[in-house]
């Protein structure tokens, strides 16, 4: 089994629907990531997580919340779903200090 | 804020090539990571440098920290088809890897 498992790993929905987008890990690891990824831009961070009671804004947090229901599950939704939110999105988890992410395989969002 | 930037943006190589892939920072990097995404998959953590002039190789792949610790470079020698995907530069600009930013990736295709 993956150590970093993403779910759904694809969706297609309609704008204006809420959706939400889940993530466990058995790594062990207090700190959890979610990423979307654009062509020609590369992964930019949405939120970020250090341990179940901090939660902390990426680079591009509007339109998206988060919740960090247990050490191991990190939760990315979106109220309310529109088309520019249609992008590859992933969740990776570290352990503390300066260690390499591991990724999930990825959840692939469309919004109509 | 961090910028990265990769070179090339996508690479086409004979099997058998030589090939490098650079990513550079404007600001000094505390850790660099290397990773490779198959298209439209999760990212595979390669190698993660942190001293200046630090090399590290796994099978033919070789990452180089230069000295300035602005700049790395991903040599990959005697390409085979295997290594064909997106290779993506993570930049660690407080040394505690809290956050990473990452560059807009390499493509590489290898041809038969």
């Amino acid at each position: 089994d993956a150590d970093v498992t993403q779910t759904p790993r694809n969706r297609i929905t309609k704008t204006g629907k809420r959706i939400m987008l889940e993530c466990s890990q058995t790594k062990g690891h207090d700190r959890m990531y979610w990423y979307r990824q654009d062509p020609g831009l590369g992964l930019r961070l949405i939120y970020y997580s250090f341990d179940v009671k901090d939660i902390n804004k990426g680079e591009i947090s509007d339109g998206y919340s988060v919740s960090r229901q247990a050490q191991a599950k990190f939760s990315l939704s979106l109220e309310s779903a529109i088309p520019n939110q249609t992008a590859l999105y992933f969740c990776a988890t570290s352990d503390q200090g300066p260690q390499p992410q591991h990724f999930g395989d990825g959840t692939r969002l469309s919004i109509l | 804020s961090q910028e990265l930037e990769q070179s090339p943006q996508s690479l086409i190589v004979q099997e058998g090539k030589n090939l490098t892939i650079n990513c550079t920072s404007s600001k000094t990097l505390y850790g660099l990571y290397w990773y490779k995404q198959k298209y439209g998959e999760g990212l595979i953590f390669l190698m993660m440098l942190q001293k200046g002039g630090e090399e590290k190789s796994h099978e033919k792949i070789t990452a180089k920290l230069d000295e300035k610790k602005q700049q790395s470079s991903l040599h990959i020698t005697a390409s085979q088809p295997s290594h064909a995907g997106i290779y993506l530069c993570g930049a660690d600009d407080t040394g505690t890897a809290s956050k990473l930013t990452f560059g807009t990736g390499t493509r590489l295709q290898v041809t038969l």
